[in-house]
């Protein structure tokens, strides 16, 4: 059955170090999303990307973040200079635009020091 | 919808008993669905079972269904015989514009034998 997939499944990082998430998700899929939960917290959407841009964006995707379709396979989410407040799980998820079924991916720890 | 309620933070639950996780939302679409996922101690996402605002039965997928309230905006989760496997956090999800997740706050399952 296919998944999404997402690289590294841990990252630790130094403040102020440039991170990229890497995902690749079901490959006839269409929207494709970065989510992140903060350890005890719920999960909150980042971005959404579709047709090659950004569809829709939250308050938490600033400056420091972007994302990336470099190849038509991957889908990467990069932070330029994390904080300690970036350490969380990052979830990436696609979806085939039927609206019914969203698949997440197995997240990424990321734990800036 | 555009918020999710989960109002219990914990719930414990006999192995072989049935359990329903509460979920209320709030929305002013004439059309949205509700999804439920179950995390894991490991920390992935995992996708259980929709429910579509237009879907005249209640859906179903093995020992999970959704009791779906539509004039009192719940959509519960009913785990029926509960096993020792299903301990896990579980988290309610509605989209809204565009596909994006907003996420209940999540029912920490704990069952026991």
């Amino acid at each position: 059955e296919p998944e999404v997939t997402q690289t590294p499944s841990h990252q630790v990082t130094q403040m102020g170090q440039e991170v990229i998430l890497r995902c690749v998700p079901i490959s006839n899929h269409l929207y494709f999303y970065w989510y992140r939960q903060i350890l005890g917290q719920k999960v909150e959407f980042l971005v959404s990307f579709y047709n090659n841009e950004i569809s829709e964006k939250s308050e938490i995707f600033d400056d420091q973040f972007s994302v990336e379709r470099p190849d038509g396979s991957n889908f990467t989410l990069k932070i330029r200079s994390t904080k300690l407040e970036d350490s969380a799980m990052y979830f990436c998820a696609s979806d085939p635009n039927r609206g019914n079924e969203q698949f997440f991916g197995p997240g990424t720890r990321l734990t800036v020091l | 919808a555009q918020k999710i309620t989960q109002t219990q933070p914990g719930m414990f639950v006999q192995e072989k008993e049935a359990v329903t996780l509460d979920c209320t939302y709030d929305t002013s679409d004439q059309s949205y669905g509700l999804f439920w996922y179950k995390q894991p101690s490991s920390g992935e996402m995992i996708f259980l079972i929709y429910q579509g605002s237009y879907d005249e039965q209640n859906a179903t997928e093995g020992r999970y269904s959704l009791n779906f309230q539509k004039a009192r905006k719940s959509a519960n989760l009913v785990i029926s015989a509960s096993q020792l496997g299903d301990s896990a956090m579980y988290f309610c999800a509605s989209p809204g514009g565009g596909n994006k997740l907003t996420f209940g706050t999540g029912t920490q399952l704990k069952v026991e034998l």
